[in-house]
């Protein structure tokens, strides 16, 4: 299994701020990232697949990059709906797997 | 609008079998691949498995040997049957949609509210 880790853990934010969340593969996944968010209580939602593209209805201020085993999440200027729980989730094989998670709270 | 809705038991006792359906609403269920997630209480994400509407199967091996993933594509329903629970199956359960059919996929888009599953002992 392709094993995926988060960092940080956690991390707190104030509205407006930007916030980088990094992930990491075990072996080389190229663009087959995927992030989404969870609020408690909620399903998680997909924001960016293939590394970089954001899917439909998200906004902008959500970004990705990366590729090979090192990829980032990028929240530009952070909103009050986005404090919430991160993960990232590779998609190159099976069993799909997802990281830890990054919780984001209120500073 | 796409809608996943999951349905089956909220309590089991160990050792029983978990049966858990998913209605699929506001799209055929051609094209895509339909996936069940897991997410015990406080804890992360855990694929189970997926089906496509020709009836192939993928699942994760660490559950293999418990899980049967079926589709019924004339009630636009899918099922999870997994044997002999123990407390460590105790978790939300979603069923979820894959955004494309292409391989290897794995992008959700859509997925249902999730329903509890507690097993006792």
């Amino acid at each position: 299994d392709i094993q995926m880790t988060q960092s940080p853990s956690s991390l707190s934010a104030s509205v407006g701020d930007r916030v980088t969340i990094t992930c990491r593969a075990s072996q080389n996944i190229y663009r087959y990232l995927n992030w989404y968010q969870q609020k408690p209580g909620k399903a998680p939602n997909l924001l960016i697949f293939a590394a970089s593209s954001l899917q439909s209805g998200v906004p902008s201020r959500f970004s990705g990059s990366g590729s090979g085993t090192d990829f980032t999440l990028t929240i530009n200027s952070l909103q009050p709906e986005d404090f919430a729980t991160y993960y990232c989730q590779q998609s190159y094989s099976t069993p799909f797997t997802f990281g830890p998670g990054t919780k984001v709270d209120v500073k | 609008q796409v809608q996943l809705q999951e349905s089956g038991p909220g309590l089991l006792k160990s050792s029983e079998t978990l049966f858990l359906s998913c209605i699929v609403s506001g799209d055929s269920m051609s094209g895509h691949y339909w996936n069940w997630i897991r997410q015990p209480p406080g804890k992360g994400l855990e694929w189970i498995g997926y089906i496509y509407p020709t009836g192939a199967v993928n699942y994760n091996p660490s559950l293999e040997s418990r899980v049967t993933i079926s589709i019924d594509t004339s009630k636009n329903e899918f099922s999870l049957k997994l044997t002999s629970v123990t407390a460590a199956d105790t978790a939300m359960y979603y069923c979820a949609r894959e955004r494309v059919a292409a391989r290897p996929g794995g992008q959700f888009d859509y997925w249902g509210q999730g329903t509890l599953v507690t097993v006792s002992s």
